[in-house]
C-alpha cells in the first residue's frame, strides 16, 4: 500500500489566492483527518469524516477554509481566499474508524506570501 | 488552557541515556493515550498507545498513564541517534477527535 497520498508538497501563493490542498486516504480506511501544524500551536485537528460525512468541523478556523470529502478514496481542503497567517504544514491522516492508530501523509508545507 | 501541555524542548541526550518525555492534560474524560514520533518534513506515525491507567512496555520504549495525576509519560531507554524526532502525545475521550500536544524535539547525540 502506498500509505496516504498528499498533493501537492509544497504551495507558494499570493495572498488572496485560492489554494486547494488534496488526500488520497489508504484504501479501505473510512475515517479522514486533516490537521494544520505550526510551530506555536502544534498539531491542530481542523476537521474529520467518517464515511465521507463531515462530523466535527469545529477546528476549521474560519469560514475560508472548507473541506468536502466526495468520495471515499478522494478529499480536498480548500482555503480562499488565503492569508499569511494560513502558512503550515497541513496533515491529512486516515484511520478505520474506532482504530487509534492514524496514517499520516507526508504533508502539504504552505506559505502564503 | 489547552487540553494537552507538552514541554517543546529542545532536549539533548547523549546516546545510551534514559530519556524521559511528558505530557498534562485537563481533560479527565481522556481514556486512550499514544505517543507519535515524528521525523522532519515526515507525518507523526504512532509509536505507543495505552488505554486508562498502567505502563505499557514495547522494547526500548515504556509509557505510562497516571489518569490521577493527568500526567503520561513516555521513557527510551538506551537512546540511539535513530531516536532523534519529535515526539508527540495524543489523547482522546470516547469520542474520534484526538488532542495533540505541541511536540517536544529530541537529540541524541552519537
Amino acid at each position: 500500500d502506498a500509505g496516504v497520498i498528499q498533493s501537492p508538497r509544497h504551495e507558494v501563493t499570493e495572498m488572496g489566492q485560492e489554494v486547494t490542498l488534496r488526500c488520497k486516504p489508504i484504501s479501505g480506511h473510512n475515517s479522514l483527518f486533516w490537521y494544520r501544524q505550526t510551530m506555536m500551536r502544534g498539531l491542530e485537528l481542523l476537521i474529520y469524516f467518517n464515511n465521507n460525512v463531515p462530523i466535527d468541523d469545529s477546528g476549521m478556523p474560519e469560514d475560508r477554509f472548507s473541506a468536502k470529502m466526495p468520495n471515499a478514496s478522494f478529499s480536498t481542503l480548500k482555503i480562499q481566499p488565503s492569508e499569511p497567517r494560513d502558512s503550515a504544514v497541513y496533515f491529512c491522516a486516515s484511520s478505520f474508524a474506532g482504530n487509534d492508530e492514524q496514517y499520516f501523509g507526508p504533508g502539504t508545507r504552505l506559505t502564503v506570501t | 488552557q489547552k487540553e494537552v501541555e507538552q514541554d517543546p524542548g529542545p532536549l539533548s541526550v547523549p546516546e545510551g541515556a534514559i530519556v524521559s518525555l511528558n505530557c498534562t492534560y485537563s481533560n479527565s474524560a481522556f481514556q486512550y493515550f499514544m505517543w507519535y514520533r515524528q521525523y522532519s518534513r515526515k507525518g507523526p506515525e504512532l509509536l505507543m498507545y495505552t488505554y486508562s491507567s498502567g505502563n505499557k512496555e514495547d522494547g526500548r520504549f515504556t509509557a505510562q498513564v497516571d489518569k490521577s495525576s493527568k500526567y503520561i509519560s513516555l521513557f527510551i531507554r538506551d537512546s540511539q541517534p535513530s531516536d532523534s524526532a519529535t515526539y508527540l502525545c495524543a489523547m482522546r475521550s470516547t469520542g474520534n477527535q484526538f488532542y495533540f500536544g505541541t511536540g517536544t524535539s529530541l537529540t541524541v547525540i552519537p
